[in-house]
């Protein structure tokens, strides 16, 4: 079956403007997450969704980092104002379901690669 | 706090023989941990997982590792390498509600033909 896919693949942008993620979750999986990779780094959690509501916000850096989820599937992170430290793989994983006691397998996207210039 | 350390960011090693990744966790509670990998341009791929089941677990591609609540560790391990497992390694360890994960820095695994 189709996998976690993510658009675009590939995103260069100005320091300033605004960028929107997406990202399509495995159908039927609840639990959706958003990770930053950087450069020799391991990937720093952003944002959690189970369902449209998202518990755990946590993650993100700044305020000008937002995500939403419409319809218990598709996510979109939004970054506004991009700055050069913004440069990251951005990647979006999903799993079947969450629970307090027990952590499920995460499917993870191919991730888009942003490029602030 | 949760946390994880790959002690290696690079390992080498020729085709054929044992492959060791070390990782160290630290978590005040009884943990989820797993590996995942991730070639090249591809989506990382989760290898094994442990949930408090066996303390030995095995995973795809012939990999395994093992739990060791004493030395807080889970090094992943492969007897005999293949070029095709030349990627990078992160190990993952479980947030205390179960539905956060924090990550290693990764180790990236050379293969020498």
């Amino acid at each position: 079956g189709a996998g976690v896919s993510q658009s675009p693949s590939n995103k260069v942008t100005e320091k300033g403007k605004d960028v929107e993620l997406r990202c399509d979750p495995i159908s039927g999986h609840t639990a959706l997450y958003w990770y930053r990779q950087s450069l020799g780094q391991g990937l720093e959690f952003l944002i959690y969704f189970q369902g449209n509501s998202a518990p755990d916000k946590s993650g993100l850096p700044s305020d000008r980092f937002s995500a939403e989820r419409t319809g218990g599937s598709v996510s979109t992170l939004t970054i506004q104002r991009t700055q050069q430290e913004d440069s990251a793989v951005y990647l979006c994983a999903s799993s079947s379901t969450t629970n307090q006691f027990l952590s499920y397998e995460q499917y993870f996207g191919p991730g888009t690669r942003l490029t602030v210039t | 706090a949760q946390s994880v350390t790959q002690l290696d960011s690079h390992v080498s090693v020729s085709e054929g023989t044992p492959v060791l990744l070390r990782c160290n966790y630290s978590s005040s509670y009884s943990p989820s941990l797993f590996w995942y990998v991730q070639h090249p341009n591809k989506g990382l791929q989760l290898l094994l997982k442990y949930t408090s089941a066996a303390t030995l677990v095995k995973g795809i591609n012939g990999f395994e590792a093992e739990f060791k609540k004493s030395e807080t560790s889970f090094h992943l391990t492969k007897p005999s390498a293949h070029m095709s497992d030349a990627a990078e390694y992160f190990c993952v360890v479980s947030g205390n509600t179960g539905n956060q994960f924090y990550f290693g820095t990764g180790t990236s695994l050379t293969v020498i033909p």
